[in-house]
């Protein structure tokens, strides 16, 4: 059974700090991976997916890497700003193409002015 | 291209009542995925439907809960005789046919049970 970790529950930083949060699943045949932003009390953003055939994936300031073997992925972000405070969810397919994702429970991210 | 829809956006239904909640893909997605997030939970997969067919159900509840996706108009996820356990955020989801199989997710649908 696939399980996905993602450790701290929290994280405070200052504002234009550069960050790496992190995710770990125990089954590392995975199809892909995708990480999710969701802001209180609202529906979940897409930010990256990557294939399990991708070491990593960029958009903007952010950078997503995957290591299959090791079972980990990480969501790097750039300079971070107030407006990236939100909760970063990691999430993995892992039976094929379209099938169900498996969440971790988040990190919550406040980016202090 | 309009992204997933879902309604109602929030729903209060008293203990024993039946919760109905609906979920238009986005344009060209033929598979739509639930999932449920609880107070202080993780997102949880329950069931994932194409046009008129249950694909995976290995997450909905035995009793109460159903879902369906009629060839003509939006997914439904219904529940029976609701109990306060139920209260939670529901979320839809639609992936496209092909290609990356990426997942877009809705609003969700919060449901309040008194």
């Amino acid at each position: 059974k696939q399980e996905v970790t993602q450790i701290p529950a929290a994280l405070s930083v200052p504002e234009g700090e550069n960050l790496v949060l992190n995710c770990s699943f125990t089954d590392s045949a995975i199809y892909n991976l995708q990480w999710f932003r969701q802001d209180p009390g609202k529906g979940l953003t897409s930010l990256l997916l990557i294939q399990s055939s991708q070491r990593e994936q960029t958009s903007g300031r952010l950078n997503a890497s995957l290591d299959k073997s090791s079972g980990r992925s990480t969501l790097y972000i750039a300079a971070s700003q107030p407006g990236d405070s939100a909760t970063y969810l990691c999430a993995v397919s892992s039976t094929g193409a379209n099938s169900k994702l498996t969440f971790g429970k988040g990190i919550t991210l406040s980016v202090r002015p | 291209n309009a992204g997933v829809m879902q309604n109602p956006r929030h729903l209060v239904r008293r203990r024993g009542q039946e919760a109905r909640l609906r979920c238009s893909p986005m344009k060209g997605h033929s598979h739509v995925y639930w999932y449920r997030q609880l107070p202080e939970e993780g997102l949880k997969f329950m069931v994932y439907l194409q046009k008129e067919n249950i694909i995976d159900e290995s997450g909905m509840p035995k009793e109460r809960f159903s879902a369906e996706f009629p060839k003509e108009g939006p997914s439904i996820l219904r529940i029976q005789q609701v109990v306060r356990g139920d209260s939670a955020a529901y979320f839809c989801a639609s992936s496209p046919p092909e290609g990356s199989y990426e997942q877009y997710f809705g609003p969700g649908t919060r449901l309040t049970v008194t």
